[in-house]
């Protein structure tokens, strides 16, 4: 398997930044993906790396380090919408592998 | 963007009857699509890909012969869980991929939440 593994819940205030990581071991892959999910919807894409270091979109950024098999998910100025799940996912030879995913509160 | 539809978006079914759930792509044709399943509170787990006119590929420990996948054109895959228990009570989505797309992302549909009694 991948042992993809991201911490199960986490808690920040509106306004603020927070990190989401995502540990993972596997001998290699094409790409590494992240993605939100509002409970009882699909996920939406968000950001992916392929080589290593940081992409930037808007409010969110992701980094890679593929030789210390890690990767982030930053979220900046935190809004109460995105309070959801951010899933981190492993691509590798047309399929993707999901991590259990990281379950974001955002307070006021 | 890419849309990915799918029907219904929930079903209630009595055990032992099957349920087919359709994905189409609207907007784009997919070359390759995949199904999930997702339990209460865990993450997507990859069921089968599917390519457009060739037998799906199933994931180890899925029954290909409860969980049959076509996909007959570009634009639409069906999955039909056959004699369906309740232990099969689950989010099922799927997601497609564009064909001649420059990134290897995939496009989710909304998901199917199929309830057996």
């Amino acid at each position: 398997g991948q042992n993809i593994d991201q911490p199960t819940e986490m808690t920040a205030t509106e306004g603020a930044i927070v990190q989401i990581n995502c540990t993972y071991q596997t001998s290699g892959f094409n790409g590494l993906f992240w993605y939100q999910q509002h409970a009882g919807e699909a996920p939406t894409f968000l950001s992916y790396n392929v080589l290593d270091g940081l992409e930037e979109k808007g409010r969110f950024s992701s980094f890679l380090s593929r030789s210390k098999g890690y990767s982030y998910l930053l979220l900046k100025e935190l809004q109460m919408k995105d309070s959801a799940s951010y899933l981190c996912a492993l691509y590798n030879f047309n399929k993707f592998y999901f991590g259990s995913g990281t379950k974001l509160n955002v307070k006021p | 963007g890419a849309v990915v539809s799918q029907h219904p978006s929930w079903v209630i079914c009595k055990s032992g009857t099957s349920v087919k759930i359709e994905c189409r792509s609207l907007d784009f044709q997919a070359t390759t699509m995949f199904w999930y399943r997702q339990f209460p509170k865990q993450s997507l787990m990859l069921m089968a890909t599917s390519n457009e006119g060739s037998k799906a590929t199933y994931e180890q420990g899925v029954e290909k012969d409860k969980f049959l996948i076509n996909h007959a054109s570009l634009t639409l895959s069906t999955l039909t869980v056959t004699s369906a228990h309740p232990e099969d009570s689950s989010f099922y989505i799927c997601s497609a991929r564009s064909r001649g797309s420059s990134t290897d992302t995939q496009y989710f549909g909304p998901g199917t939440r199929l309830t057996v009694l």
